[in-house]
């Protein structure tokens, strides 16, 4: 069964220091892999989408994901943190193209310190 | 202004009361989904629907209906034969189903007292 591993709940890091959420996945199809940002009490919004075009997609406010197949990970960068940046971050997976469903993790929730 | 809109953002319902989640959509997508939102737990798929007049199950069904009589709007209801209701409820949609992004409505947090 398709799954969706995120390593770490939460994650600290200092205002400029480099942002790294992992992502590992599990399909047995080509995956399309997504990184969404939620801030408090409110909806998910699309940072990237991994769609096989190129293994770095970059995406908005600076972040980008690297896809490796050979370990079947998604992880999530950005070279020096913001405060604004503090929210929770969400991998997933589309399980089937058929439906469109989405599998997601866990989620990791990032602190940025001052 | 395209987007996704759910109402209304708080809602409180007592035990045993069946309860409607508003879900509109003006970006003229065919495919729309409820998902279920628990702490730790990332989101949990409820039903899903690629089409006017047709919809799926989920994941975590039970205790939920929907209904598509329009392309644009997508209601949730959840009954009272839900034996954990409280949770913060979230509506997508996309241009069809496959490879297509999903867009998120802001939300709807329910608590049942």
């Amino acid at each position: 069964a398709q799954s969706v591993t995120q390593l770490g709940s939460h994650v600290s890091v200092s205002e400029g220091a480099l942002v790294l959420l992992r992502c590992n996945y599990s399909s047995s199809v080509p995956p399309y892999l997504f990184w969404y940002v939620q801030y408090p009490n409110q909806g998910l919004q699309l940072l990237l989408k991994y769609t096989s075009a190129a293994t770095l997609v970059k995406g908005i406010n600076g972040f980008e994901a690297e896809f490796k197949k050979s370990e079947t990970s998604f992880h999530l960068t950005k070279p020096s943190a913001h405060m604004s940046d503090a929210a929770e971050y969400f991998c997933a997976v589309i399980v089937s193209s058929n439906t469109g469903k989405l599998i997601f993790g866990q989620g990791t929730t990032l602190q940025v310190k001052p | 202004d395209g987007g996704i809109t759910q109402s209304p953002k708080y809602l409180f319902r007592k035990e045993g009361q069946n309860v409607t989640l508003s879900c509109e959509q003006n970006l003229n997508h065919d495919a729309m989904y409820w998902y279920r939102q628990d702490p730790g737990q990332g989101l949990r798929l409820i039903y899903y629907s690629q089409i006017v007049n047709d919809f799926q199950k989920g994941d975590i069904a039970e205790g939920y209906s929907v209904s598509r009589e329009k392309k644009e709007s997508f209601p949730l209801t959840v009954t009272s034969a839900q034996k954990n209701p409280t949770a913060f409820y979230l509506c997508a949609s996309s241009i069809g189903v496959g490879s297509n992004t999903q867009y998120f409505g802001p939300g709807t947090r329910l608590t049942v007292l």
